[in-house]
């Protein structure tokens, strides 16, 4: 059974880092992008980037609104994904959901996480 | 970026009722585009992939048509646990983006 847990959310300052994981199981995890969406309270969904498999590069794509506080990065050892955001601000606060992808249809976006949430506050 | 323009806002119908709801991209988009379902406190689900692939466990009154820059998700006859808020994403250009979201209600 594919599951997807995120973890490592919860109050933080605004200014400072948090770095959230995603552990996988129940499939070939270096075999698949891994991607993180978010969600503020209350809003719709907003795609946040992901990172590719190491087949393919192992590169990333972000969001532009991110760009220059994100990282994504994986470890394909320990079936996990991270992402790591800089500079927190308070309209970062909501909840980071990971999901997988591969190719352009039946396995994109196909599972989710149940979400960790990140409230940014002084 | 590419912009999803997701209509209705909002929807109130009843059990049985037949129900559409639609995307529209700004550019083409093949069929690079996903509809999900998400339940308060819940994370997203995904229920059409493809454009018109119903995801595998979801029961079949649920449909998706369309390519190129219009979609529609169809619910044949609506059932209680269909209440709930609906998302398309597309998924052919970066950013990936999403439609501002349906939400459906009973009337």
């Amino acid at each position: 059974e594919v599951q997807l847990v995120e973890s490592g959310g919860g109050l933080a300052q605004p200014g400072r880092s948090l770095r959230l994981s995603c552990t996988a199981s129940g499939f070939t995890f270096g075999d698949f992008a891994m991607s993180w969406f978010r969600q503020a309270p209350g809003k719709g969904l907003e795609w946040v980037g992901f990172i590719r498999s190491k087949a393919y590069g192992g590169t990333t794509e972000y969001a532009a609104s991110l760009r220059g506080r994100i990282t994504i990065s994986r470890d394909d050892s320990r079936s996990s994904a991270y992402v790591q955001l800089n500079s927190l601000k308070t309209e970062d606060t909501g909840v980071y959901y990971c999901t997988r992808l591969r190719g352009l249809g039946t396995y994109t976006f196909d599972y989710w996480g149940q979400g960790t949430l990140i409230t940014v506050s002084s | 970026d590419i912009q999803m323009t997701q209509s209705p806002s909002s929807l109130s119908a009843s059990v049985g009722d037949r129900v559409t709801i639609t995307c529209r991209a700004s550019q083409g988009i093949r069929s690079d585009l996903g509809w999900y379902q998400q339940k308060p406190g819940k994370a997203p689900k995904r229920l059409i992939y493809a454009a018109s692939s119903l995801q595998s466990g979801v029961p079949s009154r649920f449909s998706g048509s369309g390519s190129g820059t219009d979609f529609t998700l169809t619910i044949s006859s609506l059932q209680p646990e269909d209440f709930a808020t609906y998302y398309c994403l597309q998924h052919n250009n970066y950013p990936y983006t999403f439609g501002q979201g349906t939400k459906l209600e009973i009337k």
